[in-house]
């Protein structure tokens, strides 16, 4: 079975700071996912990655991904406390069904 | 647009009691999957419906199931709840799997007591 790993699970930062977010899984995909959660909330899509090399940027937030090592990142620059919330990758093997990793919860500190 | 709509928001049910959750997907989505997510075991894939054929099913007992109808309008149902059961079940909805991506609602949280 398709395992995801992401770390750190948790992670405290102060505002202003940068800090990156990995996802590794296990078995070849070219597609893969990060969502937001807000607690009690649903999942937000942040980024859909469908090639090797992909890169995407939204404000402060840039998602990478690299098929070969089977690795995405998820970089913060300069963190506001907007951006606290629980990050998931989420890993298409076209199967219909995503593989999610178990989640970083995030808490940017004022 | 509309967006993915699950019903009810909340449930309570109690032990032993089945349950029914229903989801609109985007209109124009065809592909229909439910997740449940729980602090302990994370989200886990419940299945997944396309044009009113189930294509893939996760590692769930026989107590959890799913129908889709014409519209693509999808409902769940868990028979002989269990307290384990309690949890957020999430619908997400896409045309297809072309890579798009899926659309998640705002998700049932059930609580069994």
């Amino acid at each position: 079975e398709l395992k995801v790993e992401q770390n750190p699970l948790f992670l405290s930062m102060q505002e202003g700071k940068n800090y990156t977010i990995y996802c590794n899984y296990s078995t070849t995909s070219d597609r893969l996912y990060w969502y937001r959660q807000d607690p009690g909330k649903s999942l937000e899509s942040l980024f859909v990655l469908l090639s090797n090399g992909a890169v995407k940027q939204e404000g402060r937030l840039m998602a990478s991904l690299d098929t070969k090592a089977r690795l995405s990142t998820l970089h913060i620059t300069a963190a506001v406390h907007d951006l606290s919330a629980t990050y998931f990758c989420a890993v298409d093997p076209s199967t219909g069904q995503f593989y999610f990793g178990t989640g970083t919860s995030l808490t940017v500190i004022p | 647009k509309a967006g993915v709509t699950q019903t009810p928001r909340y449930l309570i049910k109690t032990r032993g009691q089945q349950v029914t959750l229903s989801c609109s997907p985007i209109s124009g989505h065809r592909s229909v999957s439910w997740y449940q997510q729980t602090p302990g075991q994370g989200l886990q894939f419940l299945f997944e419906y396309f044009s009113e054929t189930q294509r893939n099913k996760g590692n769930f007992p026989g107590r959890f199931s799913g129908r889709q109808f014409s519209n693509s309008r999808s409902e769940m149902n868990v028979s002989t709840l269990e307290l384990g059961d309690s949890a957020l079940y999430l619908c997400a909805s896409s045309f297809g799997r072309q890579g798009g991506g899926y659309t998640f609602g705002s998700g049932t949280r059930l609580t069994v007591v």
